[in-house]
């Protein structure tokens, strides 16, 4: 099976732009997760979305977003960036089937994202 | 917030060594689990053990928990340079009415293993 892959890998925006991040999860997985990491928060949940809707958030501000669409693949948005929102973001899928046990994640390289 | 909380935070050995690092944890769990993290890239899931576990191992790894004093422990055995990379612990503490992916994270261990 091929991996989670996210796109672009890298990325370098202005103060103010706004940004849109992809991540495809691995075949037959329905959930999929963001995260951020910085050198000094680092690693941070975003949010979570399985079968199109968001079922778990995390503590960001509404400029983070994101949607998954019906072949699971997801997008986050940031809009209005800031200094601070230089980070590593990393998706993960997993199967996030309802009432199954706990099961592990599966991560993706990240994307890399500058904003100066 | 953190729940993970990872020591030592640096780890120097040299190869063959074996290395242990600790995570402990704030509130109660349903899983702990630990990924490996090279130099920037994706983490790699290494081990998951379940609340009701003690003890877990997978090839040359090793994992130990303790709910009563909210801690776990991961072995590296006879460590390689190949090793070398950021190891985090991650607890699982959502609610049992469906999947939880959310996943709390320590801020990891720097292991080096020297050849």
């Amino acid at each position: 099976k091929a991996g989670v892959t996210q796109t672009p890998r890298y990325l370098i925006k202005t103060r103010g732009q706004q940004v849109t991040l992809s991540c495809s999860p691995i075949s037959g997985h329905r959930s999929v997760s963001w995260y951020q990491q910085t050198p000094g928060q680092g690693l941070q949940f975003l949010f979570e979305y399985f079968s199109e809707t968001q079922r778990n958030k995390g503590n960001f501000p509404g400029r983070f977003s994101g949607r998954q669409f019906s072949n699971s693949r997801s997008e986050m948005n940031v809009s209005t960036l800031e200094l601070g929102d230089s980070a590593l973001y990393l998706c993960a899928s997993s199967s996030g089937l309802a009432g199954s046990p706990s099961y592990e994640q599966y991560f993706g390289p990240g994307t890399r994202l500058t904003v100066t | 917030s953190q729940q993970g909380e990872e020591d030592p935070q640096a780890l120097s050995i040299q190869e063959g060594e074996n290395a242990t690092m600790n995570c402990s944890y704030k509130t109660s769990i349903n899983n702990l689990q630990w990924y490996r993290q090279n130099s920037g890239r994706g983490l790699v899931h290494l081990i998951l053990i379940r609340s009701n576990e003690r003890e877990k191992h997978s090839g040359r790894l090793r994992v130990t928990l303790d709910t009563s004093k909210k801690s776990s422990s991961l072995l590296i055995t006879a460590s390689r340079a190949a090793d070398t990379a950021s190891y985090f612990c991650a607890t699982d503490a959502g609610r049992h009415t469906g999947a939880n992916s959310k996943l709390t994270f320590g801020k990891g261990i720097t292991l080096s293993v020297r050849p």
